[in-house]
């Protein structure tokens, strides 16, 4: 079973077109985070939602918008793709209450031409 | 704030030798310290955690890892490295309840 599941894998598209990339984990946990791995290979913390709420939004372009319609799922939306936006998107969960360490998703690979 | 520091972007080593990752954090309250492997193409994987205790910690795959407070220092060991081994490996740090901040990974190269 699939702990940290991310669809789709790989996603290319335009300039200006609007994309989701989903994220579900069977394990439980209640805190779940989307990261970004540039193509330096750098991983930065984009959010993070408890219980379906928002607790922590870095500084990243209001065109990204996640959404948690539950404690299971956090899908994230972006708007008007920019070539910058091209990069790996991380899920991960972990088990609230301060608990440390994460799961990570497979990843998914963005590319905007 | 915390910061990790991964001073080597990256190490090439004949096979069967030894390896050492190095890691050194910065972070004004206790923490939680963490290595990750990345295979080409491939997600995140944890490789071993340093949560209390103990100050060695022994991981997957043969690796471990010692954590030194006065030297803030979390450097990654394997005595004997085999082909498979070749990755990217990130260390990381994080606090109660907070997210991971990844230090920038160190490319290890096995070579045959």
């Amino acid at each position: 079973d699939t702990a940290v599941s991310q669809t789709p894998k790989y996603l290319v598209t335009q300039m200006g077109n609007d994309k989701s990339i989903k994220c579900e984990q069977n394990l439980g946990h209640d805190t779940m985070y989307w990261y970004k791995q540039d193509s330096k290979k750098f991983l930065k913390i984009m959010f993070s939602y408890n219980n379906k709420e928002l607790i922590i939004n870095e500084t990243v372009p209001n065109r990204f918008s996640p959404k948690s319609p539950d404690k299971a799922h956090l899908n994230l939306h972006i708007n008007s793709l920019e070539l910058g936006d091209s990069a790996v998107y991380f899920c991960a969960s972990t088990l609230g209450g301060g608990a440390p360490g994460q799961y990570f998703g497979p990843g998914t690979r963005l590319t905007v031409t | 704030a915390q910061s990790v520091t991964q001073l080597d972007s990256q190490v090439p080593v004949f096979e069967e030798a030894p390896v050492e990752l190095r890691c050194n954090y910065s972070s004004s309250v206790s923490v939680y310290l963490f290595w990750y492997v990345q295979y080409p193409n491939q997600g995140l994987q944890l490789l071993l955690k340093y949560l209390s205790g103990s100050t060695l910690v022994k991981g997957i795959n043969g690796f471990e890892a010692e954590f030194n407070k006065s030297q803030t220092s979390f450097h990654l060991r394997k005595p004997s490295v085999h082909i498979s081994d070749t990755a990217e490996y990130f260390c990381a740090v994080s606090g109660v309840g907070t997210p991971l901040v990844f230090g920038k990974g160190t490319r290890l190269s096995v070579i045959a």
